[in-house]
């Protein structure tokens, strides 16, 4: 199985400060034929379910502010919030969906207002 | 606007069984794969299962085959999981998802609680 790796933890970063979020895969999620990256990222609230923000590594879902940008490819992705804002405060998790399943989530990373 | 309701969550003790549903609306339910994902308290989501559109090909995690059945029933929008063998660990709150595909969205529930314990 993929395993996906995302550092650090958690982070403290100040309102309209930019916010850096790594996820590495234990093997490329690449799907040559389209030459996509299955790669999403979600963003999850406390009691609500998790919301997609990015898809196929770099794609801004709809809906989805400008300041949420993803970037990477192969086995290493980031996610970018460029200005923080107080809504921001969540917890971001990366998801690979690379083909036949099992599908897998990274560990998830807590982000909080400095 | 799409839609998915999950029911069926409950208490249950270790040994036990339960069966999920989720009624979809909004969308050409029988179009779409479906899927169910898990998560337990302070955890990371975890993917459980998938089941294409028309069943012919259903998929689930390790920690699950052999106690875990996802279903569908297309004419009547619905999607199951039927959980036998549940064990401690088993508890999390269970969302029925539209999983991404190539229009790059995806559909959650807002979930079902399983609690396993003695």
């Amino acid at each position: 199985d993929i395993v996906m790796t995302q550092s650090p933890d958690s982070l403290a970063v100040s309102l309209g400060e930019r916010a850096t979020i790594n996820c590495k895969s234990s093997q490329s999620v690449l799907y040559s034929p389209l030459n996509k990256d299955y790669v999403a990222w979600y963003q999850q609230k406390p009691g609500q379910p998790p919301k997609l923000l990015i898809s196929w590594a770099s794609t801004r879902g709809s809906g989805v502010p400008d300041r949420f940008s993803g970037s990477g490819s192969g086995t290493d992705f980031t996610l970018t919030i460029s200005s923080l804002q107080a809504e921001d405060v969540a917890v971001y998790y990366c998801l690979q969906y690379h083909s036949t399943p099992p599908w897998t989530f990274g560990q998830g990373t807590k982000v909080e207002i400095k | 606007e799409v839609q998915l309701v999950e029911s069926g969550g409950g208490l249950v003790q270790p040994g036990g069984s339960l069966r999920l549903s989720c009624a979809a609306s909004g969308f050409t339910y029988s179009r779409y794969w479906m899927t169910w994902v898990r998560q337990a308290p302070g955890k990371r989501p975890e993917w459980v299962a998938n089941i294409k559109q028309d069943g012919s090909e259903k998929y689930y995690v390790d920690s699950v085959k052999g106690r875990f059945t996802i279903s569908r029933d297309n004419a009547k929008n619905s999607l199951y999981l039927e959980m036998n063998s549940l064990r401690v660990e088993d508890t999390a709150i269970y969302y029925c998802v539209r999983p991404l595909d190539n229009s790059g969205r995806d559909d959650w529930g807002q979930g079902t609680l399983v609690t396993v314990t003695s």
